[in-house]
């Protein structure tokens, strides 16, 4: 039974480019999770989707950020025109719906030049 | 504004010992409480969790208290092993917005021979 799988788990980018993090949850998981952690920092919640549906952005920047979740295949969450500040940790967490367990992929760390 | 707090970056304990890991929160809304567990390059991993109905929860040598009317709960690791030594995060949710997790800081445990 396969856990949460990102990729790619390492992702460099020159300033001013698009990135683009992949994210499939658990078998059977339809509620997606993306959090990002900054060096010495925990984790801050960005995003909450379900299938075609984004259900709390209240933790995404206002600008270049954004995520789905399609009906079939991964969820992507997508960082246009990147800056240095965007260099962290990205992760994934899927859950079954009504509980709170989430459950974390490896992560991707983008490094922007 | 921190809402979960874990004021210790680090601990240091003999193998064999207990560890105790501390975590306060500000929020009164919060009504469950998670812990994982974070190697270095690695997505953090479900540990043990714990809702404000009780005030006491085991799993093996993981046991999480909680005192709600301190705002506080705590993790013992008993007894203490090499293995466990990772970074620990304490995460907390409010029934009213179960999708959005709030992190901690972390703890860095290493757990020496």
């Amino acid at each position: 039974n396969a856990g949460v799988m990102q990729n790619p788990r390492h992702l460099v980018r020159r300033r001013g480019q698009e990135a683009r993090l992949r994210c499939s949850p658990m078998k059977g998981h339809s509620h997606v999770y993306w959090y990002r952690q900054l060096p010495e920092e925990g984790l801050k919640f960005m995003v909450y989707l379900q299938k075609e549906n984004i259900i709390d952005e209240s933790g995404m920047p206002k600008e270049r950020f954004s995520a789905e979740f399609p009906k079939e295949g991964p969820s992507i969450l997508r960082i246009q025109q990147v800056v240095r500040g965007d260099s962290a940790a990205y992760f994934c967490a899927s859950s079954l719906p009504g509980l709170d367990i989430q459950y974390f992929g490896a992560g991707t760390r983008l490094s922007v030049l | 504004d921190q809402q979960v707090k874990q004021n210790s970056p680090s601990l240091s304990v003999q193998e064999g010992r207990i560890s105790i890991l501390n975590c306060d929160y500000t929020n009164s809304m919060f009504d469950y409480f998670l812990w994982y567990k974070k190697y270095p390059a690695e997505g953090p991993t479900f540990l043990i969790s714990i809702s404000s109905i009780k005030d006491k929860n085991e799993d093996g040598r993981f046991t999480v208290f909680l005192n709600k009317s301190a705002k506080h709960l705590s993790l013992h690791i008993v007894p203490s092993q090499p293995g466990d030594s990772a970074v620990y995060f304490c995460a907390a949710s409010a029934l009213y917005n179960t999708d959005k997790l709030i992190f901690g800081t972390g703890t860095r445990l290493q757990v020496f021979p």
